[in-house]
């Protein structure tokens, strides 16, 4: 499998709280994604990275923000946790836009 | 807003038989696209792209259509092993947010 690392793997924690998912590649991939996975949705884009510090919304973007100030990390933040973003979180890392992404094995939430 | 259609299915097969998904896809400018297998709780896998001309892998065939903007797939001699959800995924054609995945198609392969 890829080099991909996310942390934590899984995470309960209450409304309100801030939440922070880590994404680690080891590949030096330049794109990194950020999706979230519910039941009728499939996968859906939060954030992506094409960059260091070069980030952008995806889909589903509100509620959440991104940074990258490292090749190798991408960080999803939850600056006030709700119950609609307990979900699947997937991160994802390719070489281009228009090639395969590779997934971690990703980080189950819930927000009480 | 760019889409990919998939029958969710599930489509339950025998043992040994063969068995094909088709997906539609919007985007006209998309330039690449695959398929790619989840098991139950865990992570999207590569499966094999999609070439115009066609490909195969072992018992996975995919064929692209891009005047009709249809992908399909199919696996012969099903395998017990097959049971997943497979998903097609089209290029977003240029940009940088990278591709677009279907809801995909969950096969159950029966013994």
């Amino acid at each position: 499998d890829a080099g991909i690392t996310q942390s934590p793997r899984h995470k309960v924690t209450e409304t309100g709280t801030p939440v922070t998912l880590r994404c680690h590649q080891t590949e030096n991939h330049r794109y990194m994604y950020w999706y979230r996975q519910d039941p009728g949705h499939g996968l859906r884009l939060i954030h992506y990275s094409y960059g260091v510090k070069d980030t952008d919304k995806g889909e589903v973007s509100d509620g959440y923000s991104v940074s990258r100030s490292k090749t190798e990390d991408f960080l999803l933040t939850l600056e006030s946790a709700t119950s609609s973003q307990t979900s699947v979180y997937f991160c994802a890392i390719s070489t281009g836009s228009n090639q395969p992404q590779h997934f971690g094995d990703g980080t189950r939430l819930s927000i009480l | 807003r760019k889409e990919v259609e998939q029958d969710p299915g599930p489509f339950n097969v025998p043992e040994g038989a063969t068995v094909a998904f088709n997906c539609t896809y919007s985007n006209s400018a998309s330039q690449s696209f695959f398929w790619y297998r989840q098991d139950c709780r865990k992570e999207p896998k590569l499966l094999m792209s999609v070439y115009s001309s066609g490909n195969e892998d072992g018992r996975f065939t995919a064929q692209l259509n891009r005047a009709s903007q249809y992908i399909s797939l199919l696996i012969r001699d099903s395998k017990l092993s097959d049971s997943a959800t497979y998903l097609c995924v089209v290029s977003s054609g240029g940009g940088a947010d990278g591709l677009t995945f279907g809801k995909g198609t969950h096969l159950i392969i029966q013994p």
